[in-house]
């Protein structure tokens, strides 16, 4: 069965500081890993998309990481802010025709930024 | 342009009940799609549809079940209420043919159910 294991669970930094989040996952072949941050309450907000074939997406202070030889992807927050707390969920997509499912999420991670 | 909206916001069923959740996807997305989110199990897939047809379906229940207009709102259905079926059901709508693709899935604030 897929999975997707995220790591950690939770996680409580200062703010300013930077972090970041791990994303194992055992789906292969894959279309492509998505992070999604997802305020308390709200809808998830796609930060990036990556293919198996890039190694690294940004946007602003958000950097995703991918190495699909480990199957592992990352998601670097530089100088965190308050508003980055928030719970941080990596989906791996398979490619069209992967099944009737095809969408493995990881569980997340509630990250909380301290003053 | 706005965002995706979903109705009603907040639902109060009882068990065995049936109840029907509206989503109005961003002007000019074709694509939407559906997933339930709970502590436990955190987001599961529930279906996909494009112009009016379901392209995937998770692994839910026949007790859930969906369609799209050809306005391309979408409404999904869950008869016969259980308890475990308290949850945020998200909208989410994309440009493509495919909320799979590289395009961007934009997700609406959910519907927040409770069955009691």
């Amino acid at each position: 069965k897929n999975q997707v294991e995220q790591s950690p669970q939770s996680l409580i930094i200062l703010e300013g500081k930077n972090c970041t989040l791990q994303c194992n996952y055992t789906v292969s072949p894959f279309s492509n890993l998505r992070w999604y941050k997802q305020d308390t309450g709200r809808g998830p907000v796609s930060l990036t998309i990556m293919t198996f074939s890039e190694n690294t997406k940004s946007n602003g202070r958000y950097t995703a990481t991918l190495d699909a030889d480990t199957k592992q992807s990352s998601l670097h927050i530089t100088a965190s802010q308050l508003s980055d707390s928030a719970s941080y969920i990596c989906v791996v997509i398979e490619p069209s025709g992967g099944g009737a499912d095809g969408l493995t999420f990881g569980k997340g991670t509630h990250l909380i930024i301290q003053p | 342009k706005a965002g995706v909206t979903q109705t009603p916001r907040y639902l109060i069923k009882t068990r065995g009940q049936q109840v029907t959740l509206s989503c109005s996807p961003i002007s000019g997305h074709r694509s939407v799609s559906w997933y339930q989110q709970t502590p436990g199990q955190g987001l599961q897939f529930l279906f996909e549809y494009f112009s009016e047809t379901q392209r995937n379906k998770g692994n839910f229940p026949g007790r859930f079940s969906g369609r799209q207009f050809s306005n391309s709102r979408s409404e999904m259905n869950v008869s016969t209420l259980e308890l475990g079926d308290s949850a945020l059901y998200l909208c989410a709508s994309s440009s493509g043919t495919s909320g799979r693709q590289r395009e961007t899935q934009y997700f609406g604030p959910g519907t927040r159910l409770l069955v009691l």
